[in-house]
């Protein structure tokens, strides 16, 4: 299986500064139709799992455009411009190019 | 308003079975795959199993295969996941999601949850 490695694992930030989130694999990405399935979600305490970005770099309707993604083969990034308090909450990364899809460990976003 | 609610959640013993239920809305059902996904309690995210538009392809993470059966009914707008032989590490909120392949929809709605619990 895709081996999905998020750091940090915890991101203590300060409101309104930016915050980055590391996601590697353990091999490519890159599907044989071109496309790189790399997805982000957002948890947010007691809630489900909400979809952010899809394949790298595309931002779901309704997410603030302070997320974005970037990166490409097994290396990606999730970046917030400007931290907010409803921004606090785990965010996992997940590859759905080779089955089974598999998530990183999460990165727990707190404010400091 | 696009809507995933699931339900068949409880406490079973180990070595029982028990069926999930996931009924959507606002949406045409038949046309996405489908997918559960488990969290275990204070962990993270699993893929289990998903399920293509008309039922005829399925795919299952390896430590549920044989034990975990997903289905659907197009007619009724309903997904479902029998599991049997339950283990104490298949404790879980399970999660419905639309999506399931290499596309845009992959995960990008999910149901509110339902847990799973395993022990004596």
């Amino acid at each position: 299986d895709v081996v999905m490695t998020q750091s940090p694992l915890s991101l203590p930030v300060t409101l309104g500064q930016p915050a980055s989130i590391s996601c590697r694999s353990s091999q490519s990405l890159v599907y044989s139709d071109g496309n790189t399935y790399l997805n982000w979600f957002q948890q947010r305490p007691g809630q489900s799992p909400r979809r952010l970005i899809y394949k790298v770099s595309n931002r779901d309707s309704g997410v603030p455009d302070r997320f974005s993604g970037s990166g490409s083969g097994t290396d990606f990034t999730l970046k917030i411009s400007r931290v907010e308090a409803e921004d606090v909450g785990v965010y996992y990364c997940l590859q759905g190019t080779h089955w089974p899809w598999t998530f990183g460990q999460g990165t727990r976003v707190e404010i400091k | 308003e696009l809507q995933l609610v699931e339900s068949g959640g409880g406490l079973v013993q180990p070595g029982g079975s028990l069926r999930l239920s996931c009924v959507a809305s606002g949406f045409t059902f038949s046309s996405y795959w489908m997918s559960w996904v488990r969290q275990a309690p204070g962990k993270g995210l699993e893929w289990v199993a998903n399920i293509k538009q008309d039922g005829s392809d399925k795919y299952y993470v390896g430590s549920v295969k044989g034990r975990f059966t997903i289905s659907r009914d197009n007619a009724k707008n309903s997904l479902f996941l029998q599991m049997s032989t339950l283990r104490a590490e298949d404790t879980a909120v399970y999660y419905c999601a639309r999506g399931g392949r290499r596309d845009d929809y992959n995960g990008d709605y999910w149901g509110q949850g339902t847990l799973v619990t395993v022990s004596s």
